[in-house]
């Protein structure tokens, strides 16, 4: 296996833009995905396949990979977003999660 | 609707063996489409991959928990285990179950279906 990065946290004030990276060696090769945990319930999946959003999974949340880095952006980030974000990828021999970034809405 | 239920003691001592089962419940695990896995999540820490299951038996662990790690499988129960021996203080953390994606996307790839988790604490 191998190991995804995070930063531990990301601000932004509500109605902007957030941006979470994940950077990895193997992303180029390996699709990645994201979840979404708040206090004391499981994660949510919000992207699968670097950019694609699950039925029930608001516009605002999008994926996009370039290189070794892919990003969870949440345009016009609300209140309820609040939360620790996770990446997570995979290759033949299991998978890896990121470390976590908690996402504070000011 | 598919669901996932982990069982099993909430207190295990240290050098004991931490027990856990899943079951599914409206569902089939047998299905040949899905892996089920474990991951665990120490208390104000992040998510750490332990290990994936099919039903046929086929497993994956995380190198790191390996030699420590069983996932077993009981179609018959429609559930799967997980045994975690010689445990110390740093293997306190909720334990969840979880679907993966279909292996015809990742057969290791996502989990789109979780339990609700299990606080296991290790200690005397």
């Amino acid at each position: 296996s191998y190991e995804l990065t995070q930063p531990p946290s990301v601000s932004v004030s509500p109605g902007q833009t957030a941006r979470i990276t994940c950077s990895g060696d193997a992303l180029p090769k390996q699709y990645a995905y994201w979840y979404q945990q708040k206090p004391g319930q499981a994660p949510v999946l919000v992207i699968y396949k670097d950019s694609e959003r699950p039925s029930g999974i608001p516009e605002r949340f999008s994926g996009s990979s370039s290189g070794t880095t892919v990003t969870l952006t949440i345009s016009g980030v609300q209140a309820e977003d609040e939360a620790d974000y996770y990446c997570q990828s995979a290759d033949s021999s299991g998978t890896v999660f990121g470390g976590g970034t908690k996402l504070t809405v000011l | 609707q598919l669901q996932l239920q982990e069982s099993g003691p909430g207190l295990v001592k240290p050098s004991e063996t931490l027990s856990l089962t899943c079951t599914v419940s409206g569902g089939s695990i047998s299905s040949s489409s899905y892996y089920w896995g474990w991951i665990r999540q120490p208390p104000g820490k992040g998510l750490e991959w332990i290990g994936s299951i099919y039903y046929s038996g086929s497993t994956y662990y995380n190198p790191s928990l390996k030699s420590r790690v069983t996932i077993s499988v009981d179609t018959s129960k429609n559930q799967f285990s997980l045994k975690l021996s010689s445990v110390t203080a740093a293997d306190t953390a909720v334990y969840y179950c979880a679907r993966h994606s279909p292996v015809t996307i990742a057969p290791l790839g996502y989990f789109d279906l979780w339990g609700r988790g299990t606080l296991v604490t290790v200690s005397s």
